[in-house]
């Protein structure tokens, strides 16, 4: 089966410049998340979704990042404008939807490297 | 809240055995998931343990204790490719939120 996708794969801005990032899970899949990882650290948790309500968005800086997965599939993760301390690996993950005591983990896609300069 | 432990990095030698621990500190637990990244790429799964015990897989084995909060992850018959960072994450009762410690970097030398 096709894994989860994400574009682009890398992208450099100007600090206070927006930027978008894109991911497209597995097929079938109804929870997605989006996770910040800086360099030497695990990832954080910043949005989850069910289908395409939110879940939980208590590390997202509303300020300035926002997400959207309209119809349940596809998501976006915007940010706007950017610091350099947003530079980071931005990995988008999709999981089943999880039942009870069921193995569902999340599968990865390959990440959006962001520098901001 | 959710708080999760895990050593920064650990060296072995090769054909070794290493137990990378992982404490954690959830609310609701529902499950621990171990993954592995290698350097630039994505994480991978490796394990899930939701009742307390050792799951094995091959060289690899977790092991959980939800009454101590207590995971660890043993590595047998290392190889040089095992050379990663390991990320030990607990999924929330409510929602299934998936939340990821800091990860140990294992270098595994000859």
């Amino acid at each position: 089966e096709a894994g989860v996708a994400q574009s682009p794969r890398y992208k450099i801005i100007e600090k206070r410049q927006s930027v978008a990032f894109w991911c497209n899970p597995i097929s079938g899949h109804a929870t997605l998340y989006w996770y910040q990882q800086i360099l030497g650290q695990g990832p954080k948790l910043l949005i989850q979704f069910q289908n395409n309500g939110v879940v939980d968005d208590s590390q997202l800086p509303k300020d300035r990042f926002s997400a959207e997965r309209l119809k349940g599939v596809d998501s976006t993760l915007k940010i706007q404008p950017a610091k350099l301390e947003d530079s980071a690996v931005y990995l988008c993950a999709s999981s089943l939807d999880y039942t009870g005591l069921s193995n569902t983990e999340a599968f990865f896609g390959q990440g959006t490297r962001l520098t901001v300069v | 809240g959710q708080n999760i432990d895990q050593p920064t990095e650990m060296t072995a030698t090769e054909g070794a055995i290493v137990q990378i621990n992982c404490t954690y500190q959830t609310s609701g637990f529902n499950g621990l998931f171990w993954y592995q990244q290698h350097a630039g790429e994505a994480p991978t799964f490796l394990s899930y343990n939701v009742l307390d015990g050792l799951e094995e897989k091959g060289r690899f084995s977790s092991f959980l204790s939800r009454s101590k909060g207590y995971s660890y992850l043993l590595l047998k018959e290392l190889q040089m490719k095992d050379s990663a960072s390991y990320l030990c994450a607990v999924r929330d009762y409510q929602g299934g939120k998936l939340i990821f410690g800091q990860g140990t970097e294992l270098s595994v030398k000859p």
